[in-house]
């Protein structure tokens, strides 16, 4: 039981490239969220899905698209990254709340760390 | 809009100290508030969720309170170690679901 994983830990762009990063869950979670923390901040939400083929705005979801085509993977995509989106992106999976009674926490993966120069 | 803060931004104490972080919030209307511990390049692990009807939840060392009506909650430790050394984090979730995270509480407990 692997948890959250999110693929690359660390990746370096220049100014108007692309790239996908890559978030797994095998806790068969049917909520999926995005977040980016900057320094001296806390997180922010991106993105959130609520389901297979559901995606959602969340608080900051300029310069980002999101999909969520099998049940256990959520992808954030940047198609022309810029400075401003320098930040460690985390990943995060819960069970509905709907559903357990808002007892269930999010469990997050480790983070991927973005520098865009 | 719901606006979380945690204060003090940074704390150094002596191995053995208690202490208490602390969180407060601008809007009452949340269904539960965590305590998250972020290490160094490390994801997020929950601590200690209260809910709402709840008035404090205790794991071990840690103890976490919640006042609703004055939108504050607190995060004690007991006898801290210098393992404890980490940022803590505090969230809650709001009417919508989704959770709001404080700046968080940087912590470094001295051998």
């Amino acid at each position: 039981n692997a948890g959250v994983t999110q693929t690359p830990k660390f990746r370096v762009l220049k100014t108007g490239q692309s790239m996908t990063l890559l978030c797994a869950q095998d806790m068969n979670h049917e909520y999926m969220y995005w977040y980016r923390q900057d320094p001296g901040m806390g997180l922010r939400l991106i993105h959130y899905s609520v389901g297979e083929g559901t995606t959602a705005k969340g608080e900051v979801p300029d310069g980002y698209n999101v999909s969520r085509l099998k049940k256990q993977n959520f992808l954030l995509g940047l198609e022309s990254a810029a400075p401003s989106q320098t930040s460690v992106y985390f990943c995060a999976s819960s069970f509905d709340p709907y559903s357990t009674g808002l007892e269930e926490t999010q469990y997050f993966g480790p983070g991927t760390r973005l520098l865009v120069l | 809009k719901q606006e979380v803060t945690q204060i003090p931004a940074a704390l150094s104490v002596p191995e053995g100290e208690n202490l208490v972080l602390n969180c407060s919030f601008t809007d009452s209307a949340i269904y539960n508030l965590q305590w998250f511990r972020q290490d160094p390049g490390k994801g997020l692990t929950s601590l200690l969720l209260i809910q709402s009807s709840q008035r404090e939840q205790t794991s071990g060392r840690l103890n976490a309170s919640l006042d609703k009506s004055s939108g504050r909650s607190t995060l004690y430790i007991a006898a801290s170690q210098p393992g404890d050394s980490a940022t803590y984090l505090c969230a809650l979730m709001d009417s919508s679901y989704k959770l709001i995270f404080g700046s968080g509480t940087r912590l470094l407990v001295r051998p």
